[in-house]
């Protein structure tokens, strides 16, 4: 069945360092890979997402890299700040007509 | 305009009972998701509906069901309630399906006692 693995479950990084999170899935037939931050007790928020027409998405501070031959893509935060510190989730999707499935979610502690 | 909004925002339920779930998408949008998150773990595929019709389900059991009303608001229905039942539910709306944004609701807190 379809499925994405998200690695790694917790990352601690230095304020300033950049975390990078990898997710693999399993559905050759995916062609949209949102990204989504959770803050504690909010609701997740769409922070970037790519296609699989590009390889590479990029908004500021952060970038979006996919590979379809491998079936992976990852999330690169450069310079952190604390206020990056929440739980990242990548999905995946063959569109229209189906469902987002989501990672297990990665949780991202910034330290000051 | 207005979020994805779901209702209760809490709810108390004791085992065997039946609990009620209820979202409004954003207006426009016709699809909406519903995603389990129990504490601590990521977000379980429940149920998605499009223009009325179930589209897909996720690996859970008959008594999780629901239904999408011809304003595109949808009903989660959970039967026969159990303890791990207890998560965070979320209902999620789209304007296409799963090729755009989802958006969120903030959820309801399902606590079976």
């Amino acid at each position: 069945g379809e499925n994405v693995e998200q690695h790694p479950s917790t990352l601690s990084v230095q304020e300033g360092d950049s975390a990078v999170i990898k997710c693999t899935y399993s559905d050759s037939a995916s062609n949209y890979f949102p990204w989504y931050k959770q803050e504690l007790g909010k609701r997740p928020q769409l922070i970037i997402d790519i296609r699989s027409n590009v390889g590479e998405k990029k908004d500021q501070r952060i970038a979006v890299t996919l590979n379809k031959t491998a079936k992976h893509f990852s999330l690169h935060i450069t310079e952190t700040q604390p206020e990056d510190s929440a739980v990242y989730f990548c999905a995946a999707s063959r569109g229209s007509s189906y469902k987002l499935i989501f990672g297990s979610g990665t949780r991202l502690l910034v330290r000051p | 305009e207005a979020g994805v909004t779901q209702s209760p925002t809490h709810l108390i339920k004791t085992r065997g009972q039946q609990a009620t779930l209820r979202c409004s998408p954003i207006s426009g949008h016709t699809s909406v998701y519903w995603y389990q998150q129990a504490l601590g773990l990521g977000l379980q595929f429940l149920l998605w509906y499009d223009e009325g019709e179930e589209r897909n389900r996720g690996n859970f059991p008959p008594r999780f069901s629901g239904r999408q009303f011809p304003n595109y608001s949808s009903e989660l229905n959970v039967n026969a309630l159990e303890l791990e039942d207890s998560a965070l539910y979320l209902c999620a709306s789209s304007l296409e399906g799963a090729r755009t944004e989802a958006f969120f609701g903030q959820g309801t807190r399902l606590t079976v006692v």
